[in-house]
């Protein structure tokens, strides 16, 4: 059975510092999903990662794979308010179709 | 282009009733799955539905099915509510992009059980 781990769970940082979130996943996969949810809201896609050694980039967002290590990060850079929210990883398989396996969220809050 | 849409956006029912939640995905997605978040449980997947077929099932009793019209349009049912049944529902409308799923996430349907 597939799981996903993220860790912290709960972030609490202040603006401008630098931290990292990471997920680690039991099976192999190449397709490995961020996304972030809003109080309330539903869930918007970050990036997907879909290659060993992939790295993304969007803001002050940066998320990398290590298919190897079966572990994605998702490393913030000088966190400002609006950063807050949760955060999850999220893997699908090739045999599953476009079923996701989520973790269990990162809650993030960046504190002025 | 329109995005996922989900009806009711929020119910309120009591134990022992039944309720039905609809997903219109984006035009052109055939794929369509539903998710239920927790605080306890987390995201959760239900099923997934492909041109009106159940492609994929997660661990979830009976009382939870679902199908898909020939428009791509998915319903949810579940029976016999129980209290533990209120949660947030997502649906996801997906397309495949050559390599990986595109997956758009609606709004969500807000269901509370007393």
């Amino acid at each position: 059975e597939l799981k996903v781990e993220q860790n912290p769970l709960f972030l609490s940082m202040q603006e401008g510092k630098n931290y990292t979130i990471y997920c680690n996943y039991s099976t192999t996969s190449d397709r490995l999903y961020w996304y972030r949810q809003d109080p309330g809201k539903s869930l918007e896609s970050l990036f997907v990662l879909l290659s060993n050694g992939a790295v993304k980039q969007e803001g002050r967002l940066m998320a990398s794979l290590d298919t190897k290590a079966r572990l994605s990060t998702l490393h913030i850079t000088a966190a400002v308010h609006d950063l807050s929210a949760t955060y999850f990883c999220a893997v699908d398989l090739e045999t599953s179709g476009s079923r996701l396996t989520f973790g269990e969220g990162t809650q993030l809050t960046v504190n002025p | 282009k329109a995005g996922v849409t989900q009806t009711p956006r929020y119910l309120i029912k009591t134990r022992g009733q039944q309720v039905t939640l609809s997903c219109s995905p984006i035009s052109g997605h055939r794929s369509v799955s539903w998710y239920q978040q927790t605080p306890g449980q987390g995201l959760q997947f239900l099923f997934e539905y492909f041109s009106e077929t159940q492609r994929n099932k997660g661990n979830f009793p009976g009382r939870f099915s679902g199908r898909q019209f020939s428009n791509s349009r998915s319903e949810m049912n579940v029976s016999t509510l129980e209290l533990g049944d209120s949660a947030l529902y997502l649906c996801a409308s997906s397309l495949w992009s050559g390599g990986w799923y595109e997956q758009f996430f609606g709004p969500g349907t807000r269901l509370t059980v007393l």
